[in-house]
This record gives structure tokens, sequence and C-alpha cells, in this order.
């Protein structure tokens, strides 16, 4: 079975920051892996996939992740965050040839003036 | 190319009553999937389904809920006989071809979900 941690549930940090959410996985098999963020009320949006090939994945809204096979991570990275990337981001990781996304419980990053 | 559309966005029932939640894929994807996100959780995995097809569903509770997708129109979540424990947010996602088959089209869109309230 498959699962993904996501050790902080909150993450508080100020303006121009730079920020790290952490993502750790379990999996007999391997995996595609993504980060998704949530704003209050909203659906899920893509931030990043790592799918094969360079390690460094680079996203959306500046956003970049670290995929480490021997640590069995996924961690996220901004170098200065903005208040407006105050949301819920989501780990998940899909199983090669299954129709699943197992997601973590969800990191909150609050991004304070 | 419109999103994933997905409606009601909020519903209110009463206990025993019955739910239908609403998805859209987006143009051309064939795929669907149900996602359930429970207050301070995350998203748990109810079921997948193709055109006409129910594939995986083994996220989905033995009794009282089940999904659909027809031919043509939307996709259908029913929970009948609602209970308090239903509450939640429902997502619906799609995606051209099978999630984790790989290549750049291994990707969900989701929708912004309904809030389903049982009083």
């Amino acid at each position: 079975a498959q699962s993904v941690t996501q050790l902080d549930s909150q993450v508080p940090v100020f303006e121009e920051a730079p920020v790290e959410l952490r993502c750790n996985y379990s999996s007999s098999v391997s995996v595609y892996l993504f980060w998704y963020v949530q704003y209050p009320n909203q659906g899920l949006q893509l931030l990043l996939k790592y799918l094969s090939g360079s390690t460094l994945v680079k996203g959306i809204n500046g956003f970049e992740a670290e995929f480490n096979k021997s640590q069995t991570s996924f961690h996220l990275r901004k170098p200065s965050v903005h208040i407006s990337d105050t949301a819920e981001y989501f780990c998940a990781v899909s199983p090669l040839n299954t129709d699943k996304l197992i997601f973590g419980t969800g990191t909150r990053l609050q991004v304070f003036p | 190319n419109a999103g994933v559309m997905q409606n009601p966005r909020h519903l209110v029932r009463r206990r025993g009553q019955e739910a239908r939640l609403r998805c859209s894929p987006m143009k051309g994807h064939s795929h669907v999937y149900w996602y359930r996100q429970l207050p301070e959780e995350g998203l748990k995995f109810m079921v997948y389904l193709q055109k006409e097809n129910i594939i995986d569903e083994s996220g989905m509770p033995k009794e009282r809920f089940s999904a659909e997708f027809p031919k043509e129109g939307p996709s259908i979540l029913r929970i009948q006989q609602v209970v308090r424990g239903d509450s939640a947010a429902y997502f619906c996602a799609s995606s051209p071809s099978r999630i984790g088959v790989g290549g750049e089209n291994t990707e969900a869109f989701f929708g912004q979900g309904t809030r389903l309230t049982v009083v």
C-alpha cells in the first residue's frame, strides 16, 4: 500500500522569507509525484509534477520541488513567499499503472506581512 | 476550454434525503474521479469512472453511495439517505488518460467542489 506523509500541518512564515513544505511517501512501486494548492473554498490546482528525468521540478508561482528517491521525499520550496501564497498545499502520489491519486493530509501555509 | 464544472457548489440536505452531485469533465476528457474531503483532512479517493463504466470503486462506502458516468451528460455521485457524517466537500477531477500511466497527460484537473451539509 502507498501512503503520503506531510509532517507539518501548519507553517507560518513572514512575507519574502523562504519556505519548505515537507512531503515523504511510502510505496513498494514507482510513483509519480504531485503538489497541489487549494485556496479557500476552491478546488485543487496543480503546482508541479514529477514523472521522470531531472529530479528538480519547477512549477507555477515560483515554486519548485526536488525528488529524492533514497529518502522517498518530494519537498516543496519557494525562495521568497508572498501574502497570496497563503493556502493549503497537498502532496500526492500516483503509483504507476494505477488509477489513483493518494493525498497527504495537507499543510496550511500562512504568510504574514 | 472550460474547466471541470461541478454543481451545485453548496448543497444542504436534511438527514434521510438524497444528495445528487454533478460533474462535467473538461472537453475531451473521458476519465472522471471523485474524491471526498472531510474537515481538516486530505482528499480520499472514492471512485474512478470512464464513460459508462465504473473502473475502480474501492473507496466508495458499501451502502448508500453510487456513481455513474453516462454516455451523454455529466457524471453523477448519488448519496441516498444522507447522514451527518456525509457532510464534506466532494471534488471531481477529470483527465485525458489514466492517472499513473505516464506521459504529459498524467494530470488530474479538479473542479471547485460541492460542499454538502447535512442538517
